[in-house]
């Protein structure tokens, strides 16, 4: 079946703009995760759902970063007031959910590769 | 924070010699899992080992985990130019979300 899939592949936007990133995971996944990855370094995590509610979004750096999953499927990751240090490798992944707690494999989508000028 | 650690940080060798990387992690774990990445781009989901597990096998791959000294190491077997590639391990610490190291840069020379 299809992976999970991102648009745009890349974004180039000016400081101060708004952006939205979008992630369609891996139909049935009921997990969805959002990661950042900057140049030389490994993925870092943002913000995980589980159906439609952020169940853990402890790693959203600060206010200026919002996601929705409003019907437990696709999802948009959404920054405000761009700076230049938000520039990077967004990453989407969604898995299944394993009974008891902790998570099955981790599907990554191709990323999108954000610049603020 | 990154809870894990890949050591080397970049390795090269030669095609159809044999790649170790090694992951090192700070807290329990319900599962640690390998991923490679070309070009800065998609993951791919190479192997996850749970926490009850020793050793796991897939192809050419060779994973294997030590609880108590919180490490597991990454083998491929045989490797090949198309092996070239940033290796990440992630831990799952049962919060859902991954926990990835800096990766190991594997270059094969043909």
């Amino acid at each position: 079946g299809a992976g999970v899939s991102q648009t745009p592949s890349n974004k180039v936007t000016e400081k101060g703009k708004y952006v939205e990133l979008r992630c369609d995971p891996i139909s049935g996944h009921t997990a969805l995760y959002w990661y950042r990855q900057s140049l030389g370094q490994g993925p870092e995590f943002l913000i995980y759902f589980q159906g439609t509610g952020a169940a853990d979004d402890s790693g959203l750096p600060n206010d200026r970063f919002f996601a929705v999953r409003p019907e437990g499927s696709v999802s948009t990751l959404k920054i405000q007031r761009t700076e230049r240090g938000d520039s990077a490798v967004y990453l989407c992944a969604s898995s299944e959910l394993l009974a008891g707690g902790g998570t099955d494999t981790q599907y990554f989508g191709p990323g999108t590769r954000l610049t603020v000028l | 924070s990154q809870q894990g650690e890949e050591d080397p940080q970049a390795l090269s060798i030669q095609e159809g010699e044999n790649a170790t990387m090694n992951c090192s992690y700070k807290t329990s774990i319900n599962n640690l899992q390998w991923y490679r990445q070309n070009s800065g781009r998609g993951l791919v989901h190479l192997i996850l080992i749970r926490s009850n597990e020793r050793e796991k096998h897939s192809g050419r791959l060779r994973v294997t985990l030590d609880t108590s000294k919180k490490s597991s190491s990454l083998l491929i077997t045989a490797s090949r130019a198309a092996d070239t590639a940033s290796y990440f391990c992630a831990t799952d610490t049962g919060r859902r979300a991954l926990t990835f190291g800096s990766g190991t840069r594997l270059q094969v020379q043909p």
